[in-house]
Order: structure tokens, then C-alpha cells, then sequence
């Protein structure tokens, strides 16, 4: 079982709709979680970061991390063409190993 | 603002054939990672140093090889290149410690034929 998983879709959305992305993890001992978007041919870029329970929100985008069901989400309203990308979920692994895990990434798909 | 730079960008290699790739930040950034990319994969960690002076294995090191060569620099080695390894690579840095976000260079275009 990879340490971190994610449906490497693609997620086909119309624009203006929400986008729901998921991700779920291994290590219970996680404690820290972020989204990466990452365009064709281009480096991952930081979008969310979330460390606590709950929600965190940042304009069009939420981010909320379950840790008893060990499951993060980003979800993107009013989603835009300009959302179509490949989002990886990347986890620190507990117990000191200072190693950061990426899931294979969900490829997103907005259409006009 | 460089932040983390990578190279050479492309690169053919022929089977067999060595080569290093560089990385350099300038972030002051304590620990450095070398990923690998292939379709489908999303990035799977080949090693990490966490901080000068040390380096450990992470997802998928067979093959490779690591040196950190100062706080700022960070070198991959393919010491007999194999086509499975015709990947994209990237370099990333971190503050270090949990809780901090990945800078990642803008990747290597490795392919062996």
C-alpha cells in the first residue's frame, strides 16, 4: 500500500462547478498535508497547507483533513479552465524519518 | 530570487553511460530531495539529505546514488544508466521538520536510449 493514494482520474468538471479532490494516507502518525498543483511540463506549485483538523480556506479553495479517517480533500469552487492540472497530495511521514510523500496526483479537467 | 535551481534541464543519455545532476538553493534551507516522475506516478522519492551531512534512502534509491556537498547543494548520480530510468527529475528544499512547505527546481528531462 503506497503511503499516500490518490484516483489519478481524470476529474472532468464543467466550469463554474465544484471540483472535489481526495486523498487518503497510511501513516496515522501524520501530522501535516498539502496540496501541489502541478501544470504540463511545469514544477509542482504549493497551493494549500493543512495541518489540524477541519477546514482551512483560501479563496476558491478549501482544504480539510479527517485524521481519524486519515483523509485529506481539496475542494475548488467556481472551478476555471485555468484550474486543469494535475493535484498531488503530498504528506510528512511521523516519527522523525523528515520524508515527504507525494500521491500520484488527480489530472483535473475544467470545461467550458 | 532563484530558489532552487536544476541542471542541466534535458539530457539524452545512452544505456550504461554515467552522469550527475545538479541542484542548488539558495534559501538557506536545511534539508534537499531528489524525486522522480513518471506518467501516473505522481513524484516518488529517490533520496534525502535532512540536513548537511546526511543523506537516506527514500522510495525508489536503486540505481542512484547522493551526495551532499554543502548546505546548498545537493548532487544525483546514475552511476550506469538503465532506460527505466527515463524519468523527469526534480529537486526540492525545505526549512526542514514537519510543517514546512517543498520549493522544487524546474525538473530534468532524463531520457536513456
Amino acid at each position: 500500500q503506497k503511503e499516500v493514494e490518490q484516483n489519478s482520474g481524470p476529474l472532468s468538471v464543467p466550469e463554474g462547478a465544484i471540483a472535489s479532490l481526495n486523498c487518503t494516507y497510511s501513516d496515522r502518525g501524520s501530522q501535516s498535508f498539502f496540496w501541489y498543483r502541478q501544470y504540463s511540463g511545469k514544477s509542482p506549485e504549493l497551493i494549500m497547507s493543512i495541518y489540524s483538523n477541519g477546514d482551512k480556506e483560501d479563496g476558491r479553495f478549501t482544504a480539510q483533513l479527517n485524521k481519524a479517517s486519515q483523509y485529506v480533500s481539496l475542494l475548488i469552487r467556481d472551478s476555471q479552465p485555468s484550474d486543469s492540472a494535475t493535484y498531488l497530495c503530498a504528506g510528512w511521514l511521523s516519527g522523525g524519518y523528515n520524508k515527504l510523500i507525494f500521491g500520484a496526483g488527480t489530472r483535473l479537467a475544467v470545461h467550458p | 530570487n532563484a530558489g532552487v535551481t536544476q541542471t542541466p534541464k534535458f539530457q539524452v543519455l545512452k544505456t550504461g553511460q554515467s552522469m550527475t545532476l545538479q541542484c542548488a538553493q539558495d534559501m538557506n534551507h536545511n534539508s534537499m530531495y531528489w524525486y522522480r516522475q513518471d506518467p501516473g506516478m505522481g513524484l516518488r522519492l529517490i533520496y534525502y539529505s535532512a540536513s548537511e551531512g546526511t543523506t537516506d534512502k527514500g522510495e525508489v534509491p536503486n540505481g542512484y546514488n547522493v551526495s551532499r556537498l554543502n548546505k546548498r547543494e545537493f548532487s544525483l548520480r546514475l552511476e550506469s544508466a538503465a532506460p527505466s530510468q527515463t524519468s523527469v527529475y526534480f529537486c526540492a528544499s525545505t526549512e526542514g521538520g514537519v510543517n514546512t512547505e517543498a520549493f522544487f527546481g524546474q525538473g530534468t528531462r532524463l531520457t536513456v536510449v
